[in-house]
C-alpha cells in the first residue's frame, strides 16, 4: 500500500508564482525523496532529505521534513511553464530497501 | 549519476502474449526494481531483481505472471505474461548505486494491450 500521502492532488497556477506541495507518511525513514514526471515518462529526481535534516535547497526548490509530523513540503519558487509535471514524494522506510511513493501532485503552470 | 537505457519505449501487444523490457544501465549498481505505473496513478513496486538469485516479489506480483532476470549487475528484463488488458501501464526500471543515494529511473515502458 501507498505510505505517501499527498496534497493537493491537483494544483494550477500562474507563471511566476511559488507552488507549495504536501506530503505525508506513516513510518519512520530513512530519507524522503521528491521526484518531477513529465507526462507519462521517467521519473527525474529532485531532492533527498535525511532524516535528521530539516530543510534543503536546490535552485528554486526548497524541501522542509518534520519527522514529528510526518510530513514534508515542496516549494518550487517563481514557477515557469516547464515546471509543468506531476511530482511524487517517494519515503525509504527504515528496515527496508526499498520506497514507498505517494500519490503526487499535478502541478499546472499557466502563462 | 548512472545512465539508464530501457527498451521498448512503448508497445501495443495482443491479449494472451507476453512481453520483456529490458533495462540496461552504463555501471555496475548494487540494487535494481521494477516498478508499474497504471494509468493516472502512483508508482507501485513490483520486485526487487537481485543479482544470481530470484527476485524479491511485493504483495500482489507473482514471479509466474511478472519473470524477473538479472544476470549481472548492470542488466535486467521484466517479462509481463499472458497480457490482458489491465496490464495495461508504464514499467519503469529504477537503479541504486549504494545505499545513501537516491534511486534514478529509466524513461519507461509504455504498454498497452488490446
Amino acid at each position: 500500500s501507498q505510505q505517501g500521502e499527498e496534497d493537493p492532488q491537483a494544483l494550477s497556477i500562474q507563471e511566476g508564482e511559488n507552488a507549495t506541495m504536501n506530503c505525508s507518511y506513516k513510518t519512520s525513514i530513512n530519507n524522503l525523496q521528491w521526484y518531477r514526471q513529465n507526462s507519462g515518462r521517467g521519473l527525474v529526481h529532485l531532492i533527498l532529505i535525511r532524516s535528521n535534516e530539516r530543510e534543503k535547497h536546490s535552485g528554486r526548490l526548497r524541501v522542509t521534513l518534520d519527522t514529528s509530523k510526518k510530513s514534508s513540503s515542496l516549494l518550487i519558487t517563481a514557477s515557469r511553464a516547464a515546471d509543468t509535471a506531476s511530482y511524487f514524494c517517494a519515503t525509504d522506510r527504515q528496515g527496508a530497501q526499498k520506497l514507498v511513493f505517494g500519490q503526487g501532485t499535478r502541478l499546472t503552470i499557466n502563462p | 549519476s548512472a545512465v539508464i537505457s530501457q527498451k521498448p519505449s512503448r508497445d501495443i501487444c495482443q491479449r494472451g502474449t507476453s512481453l520483456t523490457i529490458q533495462c540496461q544501465v552504463d555501471s555496475q549498481v548494487t540494487m535494481m526494481f521494477w516498478y508499474r505505473q497504471q494509468p493516472g496513478q502512483s508508482l507501485t513496486l513490483i520486485a526487487t531483481a537481485n543479482q544470481g538469485s530470484e527476485a524479491t516479489y511485493e504483495s500482489g506480483f507473482v514471479i509466474d505472471k511478472f519473470p524477473i532476470s538479472r544476470p549481472n549487475l548492470t542488466f535486467s528484463t521484466l517479462t509481463v505474461s499472458n497480457m490482458s488488458p489491465e496490464d495495461s501501464s508504464i514499467y519503469l526500471c529504477s537503479v541504486e548505486e549504494d545505499r545513501y543515494q537516491p534511486q534514478h529511473f529509466g524513461d519507461g515502458t509504455r504498454l498497452s494491450i488490446l
